[in-house]
């Protein structure tokens, strides 16, 4: 299993409303990565686990929360979301965080979300 | 800080033509330099790459050369397909960066007519 997989496709929420994405690989990666993409743009990253931890926080909104229940799974807990949070979230994975120079990351195919 | 320019974009070209897309980098010590694609409704996929100065990444088509001295990893393709358009990311990954986040380039839109 190579890949990334990202549930669910697509998301509309509104602002009042809670849901999570969640991001799932089965290659052994040890380092999973939230990205927020607006179109055409650059992914921007928001958070890095390494080893089931919280290494990198982006100065991401405490309206978005990350949570990582094993080292197979990163899912990220949305609550109160504005519109402009209208974007694609990508998940990603590397072998260790200080290895993706080596191997760079696989993306997963990332939620298209909408905030009503 | 590291950074990565690449040409602006959208380049749009017949198809069989040639393609360069230019992508020059700034950072610290030796990165790794990437590709990765981006078809339309799609995550990023990796093209390729390339870990040190002289290596040339290839895969599709696509060729890549990590040029030290100029500091430059320009994307090229001898005969591009209708089935190529996309937009395409140069990125960066320094050894030195702080969890080896991975650089983006603004990324080049490719559309290519029949």
């Amino acid at each position: 299993d190579t890949e990334v997989t990202q549930t669910p496709k697509h998301l509309v929420m509104g602002m009042t409303n809670k849901k999570s994405l969640k991001c799932e690989q089965h290659m052994g990666h040890r380092a999973m990565y939230w990205y927020k993409q607006k179109a055409k743009k650059p992914p921007e990253l928001m958070f890095v686990y390494s080893y089931e931890k919280l290494s990198i926080n982006e100065s991401v909104p405490s309206r978005f929360s990350p949570e990582c229940p094993n080292s197979s799974l990163l899912n990220l807990h949305l609550h109160a979301l504005q519109p402009e949070d209208s974007a694609l979230y990508l998940c990603a994975s590397s072998q260790e965080s200080g290895q993706s120079f080596n191997y760079g990351y696989t993306f997963g195919s990332g939620t298209r979300l909408t905030v009503v | 800080g590291d950074s990565v320019t690449q040409m602006e974009g959208p380049v749009t070209l017949s198809e069989e033509a040639f393609l360069t897309i230019n992508c020059t980098y700034t950072a610290t010590g030796y990165p790794s330099l990437f590709w990765y694609v981006q078809y339309p409704g799609e995550g990023l996929q990796l093209l390729l790459k390339a870990t040190k100065a002289d290596d040339k990444g290839s895969n599709k088509g696509f060729e890549a050369t990590y040029r030290k001295e100029t500091t430059s990893f320009h994307l090229e393709k001898g005969s591009v397909q209708v089935s190529d358009s996309a937009v395409y990311f140069c990125a960066l990954s320094g050894f030195y960066n702080q969890g080896g986040k991975l650089i983006f380039g603004q990324g080049t839109e490719l559309s290519v007519k029949p």
